[in-house]
């Protein structure tokens, strides 16, 4: 089944400790997404990556890093995670291709964040 | 600056009615709009797409319209079904997506 995996799905944390968010998809994508959903604001890009070893900054990349060692792993790390980055976030992927039918992306099903 | 606003919040409507959302963007730049459903505690997932060469794109009960000259989009739901309660996302652009900020949409039997 073709799919985005995200985990955990839900995790509470204090502010300063370090933590990852893997995502993983088996679609063979090369494209891969962050973002992030709060309230009245939708979702907000953090960062992207084109390819392995090919990333960049989306929208809102404070506080954020990310990795593209593996073509199916993407992972999300907050290395001094702040209150403000309790939220619910996303992981994306799509197929990088000429045709816009095929770069609809694909999302996980999220992981909520808080940060005390 | 490319960005996309979905001005209503929530939405109510009948069912069997017609839903309609909308949507506003102010960069015509990039020209390929999708809308996203999504049900709690799942992620988004595509519902239907347009590019500015067309008016509009039918999927079944989902149309969506673009008017280029208002920069203004919207998702046309008929018959509306109670399955169709969920946020509706309109997005702009190809690899890199604009989201607007989501209408809830209720469908009441």
């Amino acid at each position: 089944e073709a799919q985005v995996t995200q985990n955990p799905r839900y995790l509470i944390t204090v502010t300063g400790k370090k933590l990852t968010v893997t995502c993983s998809q088996n679609m063979n994508h090369e494209y891969m997404s962050w973002y992030r959903q709060d309230p009245g604001l939708g979702l907000r890009q953090i960062y992207y990556s084109m390819n392995v070893e090919v990333t960049d900054k989306g929208d809102v990349p404070e506080g954020y890093k990310v990795s593209r060692k593996e073509k199916r792993n993407f992972p999300l790390i907050l290395e001094s995670p702040s209150p403000n980055q309790t939220s619910l976030y996303f992981c994306a992927s799509s197929s990088r291709s000429g045709w816009r039918t095929k770069n609809i992306q694909y999302f996980g099903a999220g992981t909520r964040l808080s940060v005390l | 600056d490319q960005q996309v606003k979905q001005n209503s919040p929530s939405l109510s409507v009948q069912e069997g009615r017609i839903s309609i959302l909308n949507c506003d963007y102010t960069n015509s730049m990039f020209d390929y709009f999708l809308w996203y459903k999504k049900y709690p505690a799942e992620g988004p997932t595509f519902l239907i797409s347009i590019s500015s060469i067309k008016d509009k794109n039918e999927d079944g009960r989902f149309t969506v319209f673009l008017n280029k000259s208002a920069k203004h989009l919207s998702l046309h739901i008929v018959p509306s079904q109670p399955g169709d309660s969920a946020v509706y996302f309109c997005a702009q652009g190809a690899q890199k997506l604009v989201f607007g900020q989501g209408t809830r949409l209720t469908i009441n039997p």
